[in-house]
C-alpha cells in the first residue's frame, strides 16, 4: 500500500527566504506526482504536475523535482512571500490501473513579513 | 481558467438523513472523482467515475454512498444515512489526460 510522507509538518520562515518542502513515497511505481496548495478551509489548488519520466517542473517561483527510484520529491519555493502561507500537499498516482491519488499530510507553511 | 464548482459550500444535516453533494466538473473532462478530508487528517480517495460508471472505489465508499451523473454537467455524491463520522470536507475533482487533477473548493458537511 502506498504511503506518502511530508516533512516538515510545519515550517515558519521570514519573508524572502528560499525554502524546500519534502515528500517521500514508499512505492516507486508511480505514474505521476502532483503538488497542491490548500488555504485554510478551502479547496486544493494545483501547483505542479510531474510525470514519472520527468525530473522537474517549474512554474514561476516554484520548482518541483522528482527522484522516482528513491521515492522522493521536493518543492522549492524561491523568495518566499506572506501570500505563500498555506498548506502544501503532495499526491502520487500509482502506475498500475486506476487513477486515484494518495496524499501526504501536508506541510503548513507560514511566511512572516 | 475553467473551474470545478461545488454546492453547497457548507451543509449541516442530522444523523440518519440523506444528503446530496453537487459538483459541476470542467466541461471537457472525462474523469470525475470524490475525495474527503476529515478535519486534521489526510485527503482520502472515495471514488472515481468514467464513462458513466464507477471505475474505482475505496473501502470507505460502502453501500451508504452512491454517485451519479444525472445529466451532461452535474456529478453528485449521495450519502444515504449520514453518521457523525461522515463529517468532513468533501472535494470533487475532474481530470482530462494527460493533465492532472482540478479540484473544487469543497463542501463542508457537518452531521449533528
Amino acid at each position: 500500500k502506498q504511503e506518502v510522507t511530508q516533512i516538515p509538518a510545519a515550517l515558519s520562515v521570514p519573508e524572502g527566504e528560499n525554502l524546500v518542502l519534502n515528500c517521500s513515497f514508499t512505492d516507486s511505481a508511480i505514474y505521476n506526482l502532483q503538488w497542491f496548495r490548500q488555504d485554510p478551509g478551502k479547496g486544493l489548488t494545483s501547483l505542479l504536475l510531474i510525470q514519472s519520466s520527468q525530473r522537474e517542473q517549474t512554474s514561476g517561483r516554484l520548482n518541483a523535482s522528482l527522484d522516482k527510484s528513491s521515492g522522493r520529491s521536493t518543492l522549492y519555493i524561491a523568495a518566499s512571500q506572506p501570500g505563500d502561507s498555506a498548506t502544501y500537499l503532495c499526491a502520487v498516482r500509482k502506475e498500475t490501473s486506476g487513477s486515484r491519488l494518495t496524499f501526504g499530510e501536508g506541510t503548513q507553511l507560514t511566511v512572516n513579513p | 481558467e475553467p473551474e470545478v464548482t461545488q454546492t453547497p459550500s457548507h451543509q449541516v444535516t442530522q444523523m440518519g438523513q440523506e444528503v446530496i453533494l453537487r459538483c459541476v466538473p470542467i466541461s471537457n473532462h472525462l474523469y470525475f472523482y470524490w475525495y474527503r478530508q476529515i478535519l486534521g487528517q489526510k485527503v482520502e480517495f472515495l471514488v472515481s467515475f468514467y464513462n458513466n460508471e464507477i471505475s474505482e472505489k475505496s473501502e470507505i465508499f460502502d453501500d451508504q454512498f452512491s454517485v451519479e451523473r444525472p445529466d451532461g454537467s452535474n456529478f453528485t455524491l449521495k450519502i444515504r444515512s449520514t453518521k457523525l463520522e461522515d463529517s468532513a470536507m468533501y472535494f470533487c475533482a475532474s481530470r482530462q489526460p494527460p493533465y492532472g487533477y482540478t479540484f473544487g473548493s469543497g463542501t463542508r458537511l457537518t452531521v449533528v
